[in-house]
This record gives C-alpha cells, structure tokens and sequence, in this order.
C-alpha cells in the first residue's frame, strides 16, 4: 500500500498562474482533506471531501477549488496564484469522523 | 480560549529524561483525541489515540480530563529519535453531520545528547 500519495513535491509558480494538485488514496478511505501549513499557524483545513463527488468548505477555502471525481483522488486548484499561497500542503484520508487521519507527504509551493 | 492551545515550547532536554505535554481544548463536545508527531519538513503521523481512560504505548503514555478539557502525553526515557514537533489534535462537530480535527500549533522537542 502507497497509503496517501501527493504530485509534485514541489513547484513554483509566478502571481496569476495556475495549477492543480493531486492527491491519491489507495486505503479506500471515504473522506479526503486539504491543509496549508504555514509556520506558526498550525495546520489548517482548505477543503474536504466526505465521499465521491462531494466538497465541502474548510477553514480557508478563497482562493483554492477542489474536486473529488473519483472515491481515490482528490484534487486541489489554484486559479490564480498569489503569493500568499505560498505555503506547504497536506492531503490526507481517513476512514471517518472519528478515526486518525492520514497524510500525504506534502507539496511545497513558492508563488513568486 | 483558543480551540486546542499547547504548551509553546521549545523543550530541550537530556536524553532519558521524562517530559510531559499539555493541551487544553474548547470544545466540550469533542468526541475524539490524538497525538501525532510531525518531523522537520515531513508530513504528521499519528503517535497515538487518547482514551478516556487513560493508554500507553511503550514509553508514551496519554492522559485525557474530560471535564478539565484537558490532554497531556507523558514521554519518558526520551531518545535523541524523539526529537519532533508534537501535535495535539481534537476533533469538533463541524455542522451538517460532519466532524472536523483541529490541530494546535505543536510544541517541538528536541532531546540531546
């Protein structure tokens, strides 16, 4: 088992740009998250999914787009980039409400 | 009161030394409790759940107080591997059947030689 698997490790992008980050499960987990991690914030949620086909809005959502087509991918958008997205993101799945969640290794993005 | 607020750290100490992390949550209805362990530059890994009742694993022991809304983890004999950041995490209803986990800010540790 990958376990939760996100692409790329790392991208920078310039102000106005575009781009798309994936996330896959291979627990076949219903709920699916996005966080930033900026330092001294602590983790905090963008976006989430409770099953395929669903989104539902987080913490910090403006800004970023999601979609869950597929029970294993979760995708995040960014439609213009601002430099204020520049920060490290965590996908992560878990079985339910209750239980751990688990994360992906992170994407570092720098918006210039 | 801020929903799951920790000790700030950092705490530096010797090897096989015992140390101990607070937290405090805002949530009474919170219905779930973990720590996980984040390495510099990695992703969060859960160390381990939090019961009610009191668990242990090995050299880490958890401690809930429901009505003190109050968490803690007892680490001893600490090992230079148990250099991290420490997060406690709480889970809250978050409207519409769902529930959300909340991270605190993490207390780091560093254990030296």
């Amino acid at each position: 088992n990958a376990g939760v698997t996100q692409t790329p490790k790392f991208r920078v992008l310039k102000t106005g740009q575009s781009m798309t980050l994936l996330c896959a499960q291979d627990m076949n987990h219903e709920y699916m998250y996005w966080y930033r991690q900026d330092p001294g914030m602590g983790l905090r949620l963008i976006h989430y999914s409770v099953g395929e086909g669903t989104t539902a809005k987080g913490e910090v959502p403006d800004g970023y787009n999601v979609s869950r087509l597929k029970k294993q991918n979760f995708l995040l958008g960014l439609e213009s980039a601002a430099p204020s997205q520049t920060s490290v993101y965590f996908c992560a799945s878990t079985l339910g409400d209750y239980y751990e969640q688990y994360f992906g290794p992170g994407t570092r993005l720098t918006v210039t | 009161r801020k929903e799951v607020e920790q000790d700030p750290g950092p705490f530096n100490v010797p090897e096989g030394a015992t140390v101990a992390f607070n937290c405090t949550y805002s949530n009474s209805a919170s219905q779930s409790f973990f720590w996980y362990r984040q390495d510099c530059r990695k992703e969060p890994k859960l160390l381990m759940s939090v019961y009610s009742s009191g668990n242990e694993d090995g050299r880490f022991t958890a401690q809930l107080n429901r009505a003190s809304q109050y968490i803690s983890l007892l680490i001893r004999d600490s090992k230079l591997s148990d250099s991290a950041t420490y997060l406690c995490v709480v889970n809250r209803y978050s409207g519409a059947g769902s529930y959300q986990l909340t991270f605190g800010k993490g207390t780091k540790l560093s254990v030296i030689p």
